[in-house]
Order: C-alpha cells, then structure tokens, then sequence
C-alpha cells in the first residue's frame, strides 16, 4: 500500500502494552477535536472525538484527553494490538467544519 | 468501509493535463469535503461544498475547483498539473451541518495522483 508521511514519527510498541500518541494544536480558539487512524492505502477512519468543554473521553480501548491549557491532545490505546499499526492524525475543527490534520504519528505494534 | 466512494483508485498523467477526481458521498450526506495527502504536507483540507454549494475553502490552487451536482456527488477538476500535485487526494462526506453542529467526516479510499 502507499505510504503516508516517510518521515512521521513513530511509536514502537509491545503488542498488550499500552500506546500513548501525542499532538498539539494551534488554534486555542477550536471546539471539536478527532483522533484518525490510517492504514496504509486507506483513507482515514475515525477513532474518537471530544469537544473543547470536556477533558477526557472514552471509547473501547480508547482514551481521548485534552489539556487547553497548553493546547494538547493525546490518545490512550490500551492493550495495543498488531491491527493497532498505522499512522494516527489528531484535527482540530476551529472554522465551520473544516478540520485542520497534524502531521501524524506512526505506531508499530511488535508482536 | 466508510461508504464513500471516490473514482478512479489510481490516476497517471503527464504534466500540463487536466484530471477529474470524483465521489460520491454517504447515504444522506449533504456535505463533501476534498483533501490532499502529500509526503512533504500531510493532510490539508481543500475545499468543502454543502448541498451544491461552497461551504468552505482552504489550501486550494486556482488551477483546482470543485463542484456538487444535485445528486450530492462531488468532482474535483485539477488542471496545468504540475509534479508537485502528484499526492492522495480524499473526499468525505458528513451528515446535515447546521450552526455550530460539527459533525463526523467519513474519508473515502482516496485517489492516487501520479503527475510524471
């Protein structure tokens, strides 16, 4: 499949350990955030979101937290699995609907 | 599977052409939205087009435009193409937008630009 990004950094993990992905945004100003995962030769498919009046969201095996006060954003994968690897965007929504991507993060998932 | 579904998969031309990339959005989806996905650049948002009209733009050349057609499917018209454009470009789709109401974007497989 293509590649997304040759020079993304990359979080190597231990297939059952936990994954913790990290993004900054730039816009203090955006109320909706989205963790996206990409495997190669896909399109990006959404993971979770969490709006600006909230800290933390959960999903299955995923954890969305944010800080506004120094603009952060993390996502939590417990128990990483092998179809756990691919690139990981977090986007901020700060005009309409339009989502602005950060450079993303690959996670590699050894078994 | 998103259900978007963008036309063709992959695409290859000469500089100078004019391709036309094309998606049909989710069941009821009212808005279309077209990114580009570079090695150098990521992701960058495009252009958004809701119900037949432009909603929204962003790093998008003159030498593109877009456009939705009543039956809510979406075309992106690139033209004078350049090495440069060579890159994924993904549409997608979300449901009604109204106000401040975000809603989900669902990306389609993508298509693949080679410019040589």
């Amino acid at each position: 499949g293509e590649s997304v990004g040759l020079h993304l950094p990359t979080l190597s993990v231990q297939e059952g350990d936990n994954s913790i992905i990290n993004c900054a945004y730039s816009n203090s100003a955006s109320d909706y955030f989205i963790w996206y995962k990409q495997e190669s030769g896909k399109g990006p498919q959404f993971i979770i979101d969490i709006r600006s009046n909230m800290d933390k969201r959960q999903g299955q095996r995923v954890t969305v937290l944010l800080n506004k006060t120094v603009k952060h954003l993390s996502l939590q994968i417990a128990a990483t699995q092998p179809g756990d690897s691919a690139v990981y965007f977090c986007a901020e929504n700060n005009a309409g609907n339009m989502l602005t991507f950060g450079g993303g993060t690959r996670l590699m998932v050894k078994p | 599977d998103s259900g978007v579904t963008q036309t063709p998969k992959h695409l290859i031309t000469a500089t100078g052409q004019r391709v036309t990339l094309r998606c049909s959005p989710r069941s009821g989806d009212l808005s279309v939205y077209w990114y580009q996905q570079s090695l150098d650049q990521g992701l960058q948002f495009l252009i958004q087009y809701y119900n037949g009209e432009e909603r929204a733009k962003g790093n998008i050349l003159e030498r593109f435009s877009a456009q939705q057609f009543p039956d809510l499917h979406s075309e992106l018209n690139l033209s004078s193409l350049e090495l440069g454009d060579s890159a994924l470009y993904f549409c997608a789709s979300s449901a009604k937008t109204s106000g401040r109401v975000i809603n989900e974007q669902f990306f389609g497989p993508g298509t693949r630009l080679t410019v040589l």
